[in-house]
């Protein structure tokens, strides 16, 4: 079975940092795209980020872009989200989710998602 | 900026057929995906490609798409449906990957 945990979330000031992790375990995580989706408290869904295989490509929503830093470790089957600059409107439950890709075009898709964290930035 | 629009609330009776919608632009030529999201639950993917149905996911769940609206079906649906659906997808270009608002969905 596909599980993902995440883990590092916590209170934050504004301007502060948080690392997020997410280990990954009952597939080949070197053989899957990965994303952070997240969720403002009573808010819907918002993609992050993305991060190829290898980790040669990291796309990002344009809220988070030069603040957020997506990367991977596939020795470890982890997946990490850097945030820096954290303001008030990112506070969210932060979801690790696989990314797959539609069969036969260049969408990207989510199939499985961990429990999520809560991040909370606030004085 | 690119936008998926879903109607705030579809409420139907136990055993009747639930319809979401989930409009956007570039829709004739991007699939849509869907998510059941329960109360302190991750997402669950229930539909992909439009029209497929993920294994696990009962029969009752079905997906259509026309135009630049993709249409979530649930038919006869169960007091265990209730939850918000979202709509994902994507521009044209793959620049933007956006979900739309979320429909509440309330079965009684």
């Amino acid at each position: 079975d596909v599980h993902l945990v995440e883990s590092g979330g916590g209170l934050v000031q504004p301007g502060g940092s948080l690392r997020l992790s997410c280990a990954a375990s009952g597939f080949n995580f070197n053989n899957y795209w990965m994303s952070w989706v997240r969720q403002a408290p009573g808010k819907g869904l918002e993609w992050v980020a993305n991060i190829k295989t290898d980790g040669s490509e990291t796309y990002y929503v344009d809220s988070v872009e030069g603040r957020f830093t997506i990367s991977r470790d596939n020795v470890k089957n982890s997946l990490f989200l850097q945030m820096h600059s954290l303001r008030v409107e990112d506070t969210a439950v932060y979801y690790c989710a696989r990314a797959v890709r539609c069969r036969r075009c260049p969408q990207y898709y989510f199939d499985y998602w961990g429990q999520g964290i809560l991040v909370t930035v606030s004085s | 900026s690119y936008e998926l629009t879903q109607p705030p609330s579809v409420s139907v009776s136990p055993g009747q057929t639930a319809r979401i919608t989930c409009s956007g632009d570039a829709l004739p030529k991007k699939y849509a995906y869907w998510y059941q999201q329960k109360p302190g639950q991750a997402p669950v993917l229930v539909m992909y490609e439009d029209t497929i149905r993920p294994s696990g996911i009962p029969e009752r769940f079905s997906g259509s798409s026309s135009g630049t609206m993709s249409t979530l079906i649930i038919s006869g649906a169960q007091v265990e449906d209730e939850a918000d659906y979202y709509c994902y997808s994507t521009d044209r270009n793959e620049n933007y990957k956006v979900f739309g608002g979320g429909t509440k969905l309330t079965v009684l």
